[in-house]
């Protein structure tokens, strides 16, 4: 099973500064690499897939890179609507796993 | 636009079964692969199931291999998740998620959720 190590845990952010969240598979998944957003109470909804292509309706202040093993999403100002919850996926090998999650917070 | 429904949560006993259920509309539902994705309150998410659009491949997470089934009825466009020998550990909200698909491609990322069905499993 290819585990995916998610960093930091807790990420504290003002609103206009930039984040960089990464994640880490415990062997190569190519660019086969999927994150999301979660907020208390939703559903995960899809940002990015393929590590770097935006989702239908993302705005591009979100953007990711890696392929391999190192991957990293970044949101480039921080909007008020981005403090929430956030995992990556990936879809290379089976079982399909997921981060533990990295929560964007208001600092 | 595609939309996924789920049900039959619901507080079980340990040891004890439930039959999830998830509708899909807004898509040909018996060209999609779909899988079982599940939260436990305060956790991470985690892949449980998959099944090919012609049921012929399915996979299993080792936390649920030989507990659960999953199963789908394209007629009427349906996923379900057998789930037996439930225990305290599989609390979570159940969520179904139909793989992504264009026009010309399809992958393992999901690009659709419905708001889940929890399950509580609890003397």
């Amino acid at each position: 099973e290819i585990v995916m190590t998610q960093s930091p845990a807790t990420l504290s952010v003002s609103p206009g500064e930039r984040a960089t969240l990464s994640c880490r598979a415990s062997q190569s998944i190519s660019s086969n690499l999927a994150w999301y957003q979660q907020k208390p109470g939703q559903a995960p909804r899809l940002l990015l897939y393929g590590a770097s292509t935006r989702a239908t309706g993302i705005p591009a202040r979100f953007s990711g890179s890696g392929s391999g093993t190192e991957f990293t999403l970044t949101i480039s100002s921080l909007q008020s609507e981005d403090f929430a919850l956030y995992y990556c996926q990936q879809y290379n090998n089976w079982p399909r796993t997921f981060g533990q999650g990295t929560k964007v917070e208001i600092k | 636009e595609v939309q996924v429904v789920e049900s039959g949560g619901g507080l079980v006993q340990p040891g004890g079964s439930l039959r999830l259920s998830c509708e899909a509309s807004g898509l040909t539902f018996n060209t999609y692969s779909m899988n079982w994705v599940r939260q436990a309150p305060g956790k991470g998410l985690e892949w449980l199931s998959y099944i090919s659009s012609t049921s012929r491949t399915i996979y299993y997470a080792d936390s649920v291999k030989g507990r659960f089934t999953i199963s789908r009825d394209n007629a009427k466009n349906s996923l379900y998740l057998q789930m037996n020998s439930l225990r305290a550990e599989d609390t979570a909200v159940y969520y179904c998620a139909p793989i992504s698909c264009s026009s010309t491609t399809c992958n393992h990322y999901f690009d659709n959720w419905g708001q889940g069905t929890l399950v509580t499993v609890s003397a």
